[in-house]
């Protein structure tokens, strides 16, 4: 079974565009979480979508949005970039009871 | 955001020697995952587990669920090189929405 994919898994960006990230589940997998990590925040909660729909989010900026598409494929979206966003954004990807959860290597976005 | 405490921070050991590092929190969760991240990459699961009192093991791994339900532990057996990294250990709870809770980290070091 393929794991969880994203794509890119580099980008450079600079202040004030907007970037997408895209995350493919594990086949059969119905959520998929996002995550950001940096040094010193360690791995901050971005949100989770299960079936197409938010179920939770974490407490950042409305310029971090997501969706899921009806194939579980999510995207993760964020707006107007700040220096501040430069980090490792991970996707993870599970059945949504809690049992498991996988990560993907991650995109690493930096932004200048 | 929420964050379990997870101890110690980081740890220096020789190689052979046995770690064990915990995870605590005042909740109660219904899963405890413990996780593996190497640099630049997505963390990696190493053990779930599913019932307070459950002992699981990986290889040289073993992790146990407390029995409390609010604290979990993990046990390296004569540490290699290749443990190096990062270990996080992840709650699952459904008290009020289902989400995954993420322990600090702790940096584990081996001295060969």
């Amino acid at each position: 079974k393929a794991g969880v994919t994203q794509t890119p898994r580099y980008l450079i960006k600079t202040r004030g565009q907007q970037v997408t990230l895209s995350c493919s589940p594990i086949s059969g997998h119905r959520s998929v979480s996002w995550y950001q990590q940096t040094p010193g925040q360690g791995l901050q909660f971005l949100f989770e979508y299960f079936s197409e729909t938010q179920r939770n989010k974490g407490n950042f900026p409305g310029r971090f949005s997501g969706r899921q598409f009806s194939n579980s494929r999510s995207e993760m979206n964020v707006s107007t970039l700040e220096l501040g966003d430069s980090a490792l954004y991970l996707c993870a990807s599970g059945t949504g009871g809690g049992e498991t959860q996988y990560f993907g290597p991650g995109t690493r976005l930096l932004v200048l | 955001g929420q964050q379990l405490n997870q101890s110690p921070q980081s740890m220096f050991i020789q190689e052979g020697e046995d770690v064990s590092m915990n995870c605590t929190s005042s909740s109660i969760f219904n899963t405890w995952l413990w996780y593996k991240q190497d640099p630049g990459e997505g963390p990696v699961l190493l053990i779930a587990l599913y019932k307070a009192g459950e002992l699981t093991s990986n290889g040289r791994l073993t992790a146990q669920f407390g029995i409390t339900r609010k604290d979990s532990f993990l046990n390296i057996s004569a540490s290699i090189p290749s443990d190096v990294g990062i270990y996080f250990c992840a709650g699952f709870t459904t008290s009020g929405t289902y989400k995954y809770i993420f322990g600090t980290g702790t940096r584990l070091k081996v001295l060969a």
